[in-house]
């Protein structure tokens, strides 16, 4: 599916606990972003990155983390999980002429 | 920053008719609209999106229509069918690559 991953694609963890969520892709795009999806919300952006180490806040910034060590990988840090960060959470790419979005991971956070 | 926001939050129209999705936007740089479609359990996926040059835009029972003066746009899709079923997004941005903002969606149900 043009070439974006996510992993894991289901996660359970406790309140307090370090998540890491990781996108992949394989086309080489200069950017990528992260989005959580919830029911009434919609899709709202946490963070995006235009480039190797070149990062940038959403609208929904607080409590995440990003890094981009490479071009292919972006990775999405929940530092101390909450509640309210159980959602599904989208990576997305530019392929073409649309932003592409992964196939999603469904985070749970008791 | 861009705020965007999409009316109806659900709508139902029998088999065969018309449905319309309205969205406005606050940012009057933003000149770039696309329109994604997402079905249950999916990821979102584009189905039709318009540029700030062009007032319409269509494709096959697709249509959307963008007014920039007031800052509104406006899905059309004709001759509904059940597979139209899904959740829809409208969203905002400065171009292609820049951060898109999406309405919150609207539930479209065809009713048989």
């Amino acid at each position: 599916d043009a070439g974006i991953t996510q992993s894991p694609r289901h996660k359970v963890t406790e309140t307090g606990t370090p998540v890491t969520l990781r996108c992949h892709q394989t086309e080489n795009h200069r950017y990528m972003y992260w989005y959580r999806q919830d029911p009434g919300h919609g899709l709202r952006l946490i963070h995006y990155s235009y480039g190797v180490k070149d990062t940038d806040k959403g609208e929904v910034s607080d409590g995440y983390s990003v890094s981009r060590s490479k071009t292919e990988d972006f990775l999405l840090t929940l530092e101390s999980a909450t509640s309210s960060q159980t959602s599904v959470y989208f990576c997305a790419i530019i392929v073409g002429n649309e932003q592409f979005f992964g196939p999603g991971t469904r985070l749970t956070v008791l | 920053g861009e705020n965007v926001e999409q009316h109806p939050s659900t709508l139902s129209v029998q088999e065969g008719d018309s449905a319309v999705i309205k969205c406005t936007y606050s940012d009057s740089a933003s000149n770039y609209f696309p329109w994604y479609k997402q079905e249950l359990g999916k990821r979102p996926q584009l189905i039709i999106d318009i540029r700030s040059n062009v007032g319409e835009k269509k494709d096959q029972r697709i249509a959307v229509t963008l007014n920039k003066t007031a800052k509104h746009f406006s899905l059309h899709i004709t001759e509904t069918q059940p597979e139209d079923s899904a959740v829809y997004f409208c969203a905002a941005s400065m171009n292609r690559d820049d951060k898109i903002i999406f309405g919150k969606g609207t539930r479209l149900h065809i009713l048989p």
